[in-house]
């Protein structure tokens, strides 16, 4: 059964830059033709696709947020990441890791159980 | 970019009854790609139907999905006590993913 599990800070102050993980058990991110995400969801409001990165390293962004974002990935490990600069109140979220099913039209089938991160000063 | 307008923002309704949640797009999208979602507080959300009208594993006959273009419905026949949360359409294309703003069925 595929796992994945956020760990990160908590608390970033504004202009900070956020660091993720996602540790990915029970699978790989080298898996040939997946691809492994971040997602956030600010309180009280909708899902907010980040952007994700395929097996071969591959980054894709959201076009709002691409010049702020970095997302690689760890093999060795079987976990990738997220980083996030300049970091603001908006960007206070719950942020999960997710993995799209390249066999059920890229729809997210696991995910984390989500981080709060709280940026504030 | 895609936009997925759902509507309404939220439905009232009690159990037993049918729920029935739109999900637009701001253009024609290929309806392999539209997948449906349920969020409970404080939980991940969990895949309901992908490829606009397929059940992911263990999800339970009450729902369904349909549409194609620009118009796409989740419809849930009848409303159990732990179907009330929040539900979102997302649509993926070309290495880019999409979210509706979400749908709450709530408690009437």
């Amino acid at each position: 059964q595929l796992q994945l599990q956020e760990s990160g800070p908590g608390l970033v102050k504004p202009s900070e830059t956020l660091s993720l993980t996602c540790a990915v058990s029970g699978g790989s991110v080298s898996t040939s033709s997946y691809y492994w995400a971040w997602i956030r969801q600010s309180p009280g409001k909708g899902l907010e696709w980040i952007g994700s990165i395929y097996y071969t390293e591959t980054t894709y962004y959201s076009p709002s947020l691409k010049s702020r974002v970095t997302i690689s990935s760890d093999k060795s490990k079987s976990q990738f990441s997220l980083s996030l600069t300049a970091m603001t109140a908006a960007d206070t979220a719950v942020y999960y890791c997710a993995r799209p099913n390249s066999y059920a039209s890229y729809s997210f089938d696991y995910w984390g159980q989500g981080i709060l991160v709280t940026v504030s000063s | 970019e895609i936009v997925l307008t759902q509507s309404p923002g939220t439905l009232s309704l009690s159990p037993g009854q049918r729920a029935t949640l739109s999900c637009r797009a701001s253009q024609s999208v290929s309806r392999d790609y539209l997948a449906w979602y349920q969020q409970k507080a404080g939980q991940p959300p969990r895949l309901l139907i992908y490829a606009a009208s397929s059940r992911a594993t263990g999800i339970p006959d009450r729902f369904s999905g349909s549409g194609s273009g620009t118009d796409f419905t989740l419809t849930i026949s009848r409303l159990e006590p732990e179907d009330f949360a929040v539900y979102y359409c997302q649509h993926y294309v070309t290495s880019l993913w999409t979210f509706g703003q979400g749908t709450k069925v709530e408690i009437k």
